[in-house]
């Protein structure tokens, strides 16, 4: 059973550019959330999707957004990307008839 | 609101010694909690997850927890350190609408 892809691993942007992430969850979970890691504020939750709704949104501006897609497919996007944006995107991947949250590698953003 | 403090931010044994790493909880509710690993460079991976069963947890890697309610407490051990456990680690708690909150995080360092 393949795992929770993350694409691409690392990207390199310019302040004031936008970026947009992706992420494929395990085959069957319908539910994916993305996670923010940075060394100054730790993992902090962005959003969840389920079934291409939105359930969930975590404290942050709105330059951050996503959307999910028919196949549970999301992607991330970042507008208009700041120096503190900077950081370790990882999307988790549930069946939510289950407790499990499964990872993936996550994409390193750098914004220079 | 649920939160988790992880009570030491670094913790160094020697190969070969036990492992704790100390979790409280703080929930309005019977929680589930979990802890995970996450290795330089990677995204996180599941050790074991408590969800109301037993209080004694068995994870992956000779890893275990016990949640103890009265201390609101969900520490980590391992009898015998191995290089390879070096890494850090979270514990997780759950809120009410499927969110994970994560602690600070505990860096395990093994000495040969």
């Amino acid at each position: 059973k393949a795992g929770v892809t993350q694409t691409p691993r690392y990207l390199i942007k310019t302040r004031g550019q936008q970026v947009t992430l992706s992420c494929s969850p395990i085959s069957g979970h319908r539910s994916v959330s993305w996670y923010q890691q940075t060394p100054g504020q730790g993992l902090q939750f962005l959003f969840e999707y389920f079934s291409e709704t939105q359930r969930n949104k975590g404290n942050f501006p709105g330059r951050f957004s996503g959307r999910q897609f028919s196949n549970s497919r999301s992607e991330m996007n970042v507008s208009t990307l700041e120096l503190g944006d900077s950081a370790l995107y990882l999307c988790a991947s549930q069946d939510r008839g289950s407790d499990g949250y499964t990872f993936g590698s996550g994409t390193r953003l750098t914004v220079v | 609101a649920q939160s988790v403090t992880q009570l030491d931010s670094h913790v160094s044994v020697s190969e070969g010694t036990p492992v704790l790493l100390r979790c409280n909880y703080s929930s309005s509710y019977s929680p589930s909690l979990f802890w995970y690993v996450q290795h330089p460079n990677k995204g996180l991976q599941l050790l074991l997850k408590y969800t109301s069963a037993a209080t004694l947890v068995k994870g992956i890697n000779g890893f275990e927890a016990e949640f103890k309610k009265s201390e609101t407490s969900f520490h980590l051990t391992k009898p015998s350190a191995h290089m390879s456990d070096a890494a850090e680690y979270f514990c997780v708690v759950r809120d009410s609408s499927y969110k994970l909150i994560f602690g600070s995080g505990t860096r395990l360092l093994v000495r040969p």
